[in-house]
C-alpha cells in the first residue's frame, strides 16, 4: 500500500513550548491531508482537514489557533502545537488521500506521540 | 449525518478459531466501508474496503467483510485465528469524512 511517514514518532517537551510534527506521503501526491487525535484505549478523533495550497478545515471544538495546521506541497502536512500543555499530550497520527493511489482510500502514517511535561 | 457502532471492544478468541468482529452503520445515502487494523503505538493500516460492486470483500491477511444494505452492516471475519491477529480493529464509515467506530481489541490465547 501506499506510504505515509510521519516525523518524529515521539517527542517529549515541557509545558508552553511548540512541537512540529511533519507528516509525508512519500510515493503518491496527496491531494488531501488529515490530522487525528487519539486517546488511550480509544478511537481515532478528527481535528482537521487540509486541501494543497488551502487554509485548513478544523472540526467543531477544535483550536486552530493552538493546532496550527499547513500543508504548502503535495507530499508535505505539518501540525504545530502550540504553547504545549499537558493535557494535549496524545497520539496524534495523520493520513492522506490523494491522486495515484485512488481517491477513496485514507493511508495513514505511524503516528507521533507527544508527551507534554 | 453517519456513525459506526462496533459491538464489543473486547473479543477473545482461541488460535484457530473463527473470529468475527462486528460493525454497524449508519449513513443516509450508500456509504464507503473500510476495515483498519492498529498494532501498539502504530497508525493503521488498511485490511479492506467496500465501495461498489462485490458485497463480499477480501482484505489481507486472510481477513473478508460481507456489506449488508438491509441489515446495514459489515461485519469482520477470519476463518482462523492466529497470534499475530491480536490488534486493535477499527471499522470506519466514509461519505464525506472518515468517521472511525470505537475500535474493537481482539485477544488470541494459545
Amino acid at each position: 500500500g501506499a506510504v505515509v511517514s510521519q516525523h518524529p514518532s515521539w517527542v517529549i517537551c515541557k509545558s508552553g513550548t511548540s512541537v512540529k510534527i511533519e507528516c509525508r506521503s512519500l510515493d503518491f501526491q496527496a491531494t488531501t491531508m488529515f490530522w487525528y487525535r487519539q486517546f488511550p484505549k480509544q478511537s481515532l478523533m478528527l481535528m482537521a482537514t487540509s486541501n494543497e495550497g488551502s487554509k485548513a478545515t478544523y472540526e467543531q471544538g477544535v483550536e486552530k489557533d493552538k493546532f496550527l495546521i499547513n500543508h504548502a506541497s503535495l507530499t508535505l502536512s505539518t501540525l504545530t502545537v502550540t504553547s504545549a500543555h499537558p493535557e494535549d499530550s496524545s497520539f496524534y497520527i495523520c493520513s492522506a488521500r490523494g491522486s495515484g493511489r485512488g481517491t477513496d482510500t485514507q493511508y495513514f502514517g505511524p503516528g507521533t506521540r507527544l508527551t507534554v511535561l | 449525518a453517519q456513525s459506526v457502532t462496533q459491538l464489543g471492544s473486547h473479543v477473545s478468541v482461541s488460535e484457530g478459531a473463527l473470529v468475527l468482529l462486528r460493525c454497524n452503520y449508519s449513513s443516509s445515502v450508500p456509504p464507503y466501508l473500510f476495515w483498519y487494523v492498529q498494532y501498539p503505538n502504530q497508525g493503521l493500516q488498511l485490511l479492506l474496503k467496500y465501495t461498489t460492486g462485490a458485497t463480499l470483500v477480501k482484505g489481507i491477511n486472510g481477513f473478508e467483510a460481507e456489506f449488508k444494505k438491509s441489515e446495514t452492516s459489515f461485519h469482520l471475519t477470519k476463518p482462523s485465528a492466529h497470534m499475530s491477529d491480536a490488534a486493535e480493529y477499527f471499522c470506519a464509515v466514509r461519505v464525506n469524512k472518515l468517521i472511525f467506530g470505537a475500535g474493537t481489541r481482539l485477544a488470541v490465547h494459545p
